[in-house]
């Protein structure tokens, strides 16, 4: 099994959606958690970390869920610019980093 | 405020060629890393150094490949000899810390023919 598996996609939405990603994880020791978006051609990019007790940054809130071991990713009012792919990153301690493979998003005019 | 900087931004070379990858972290961060991505696999961690000394080299796919962070400030990825498979981007990324977010570099895309 992965040590994190996400819903490659791609996801298509119509600009004003909402649109939500999840993101599991194998490993119940990880010790915490980032979502990356990562632009065509570009490196990624830290969205957000995701804290135990749930975090939003404006129209992104981020949620992790530590009995069932999954993160996820929620986007309101989607935008144009938010097309990208969503990485989720889970940290095992001591820089033990494992990437998921991305979640392609693209939201549609 | 400069980011992680690296070069060559772009390097085409013929198999069995030497191919040096530079990286400048973050001024600050501590820890230091390589990672290598490919439509197939993804992003894979090839190696990380935390205050200079490598730490996990685990991911280095075989002998071609040698990384060095002679100070704080610069790293090298070296692949000698380069091979087609070897094609991918390499990003350099950075963090203040163990377990800090990452800050990577633009990445250097690689085409060896």
């Amino acid at each position: 099994r992965k040590e994190v598996e996400q819903d490659p996609g791609p996801f298509n939405v119509p600009e004003g959606a909402t649109v939500a990603f999840n993101c599991t994880y194998s490993n119940s020791a990880s010790q915490s958690f980032f979502w990356y978006r990562q632009d065509c051609r570009k490196e990624p990019k830290l969205l957000m970390s995701v804290y135990s007790s749930g975090n939003e940054d404006g129209r992104f809130t981020a949620q992790l869920n530590r009995a069932s071991q999954y993160i996820s990713l929620l986007i309101r009012d989607s935008k144009l610019s938010d097309s990208a792919t969503y990485l989720c990153v889970v940290n095992r301690g001591a820089n033990n980093l494992f990437f998921g493979t991305g979640t392609r998003l693209t939201v549609i005019p | 405020d400069a980011g992680v900087i690296q070069s060559p931004r772009h390097e085409v070379t013929e198999m069995g060629q030497e191919v040096t990858l530079r990286c400048k972290p973050i001024s600050g961060h501590n820890s230091l890393f390589w990672y290598r991505q490919t439509m197939m696999r993804g992003l894979e961690l090839l190696i990380y150094f935390n205050n200079n000394v490598p730490i996990d080299d685990s991911g280095m796919p075989e002998d071609r490949f040698s990384a060095k962070m002679p100070n704080a400030s610069f790293s090298t990825l070296k692949i000698q000899p380069s091979e087609p498979r070897d094609s991918a981007v390499y990003f350099c990324a950075s963090s203040l810390g163990v377990d800090s977010p990452l800050h990577f570099g633009n990445g250097t895309r690689l085409t060896v023919t």
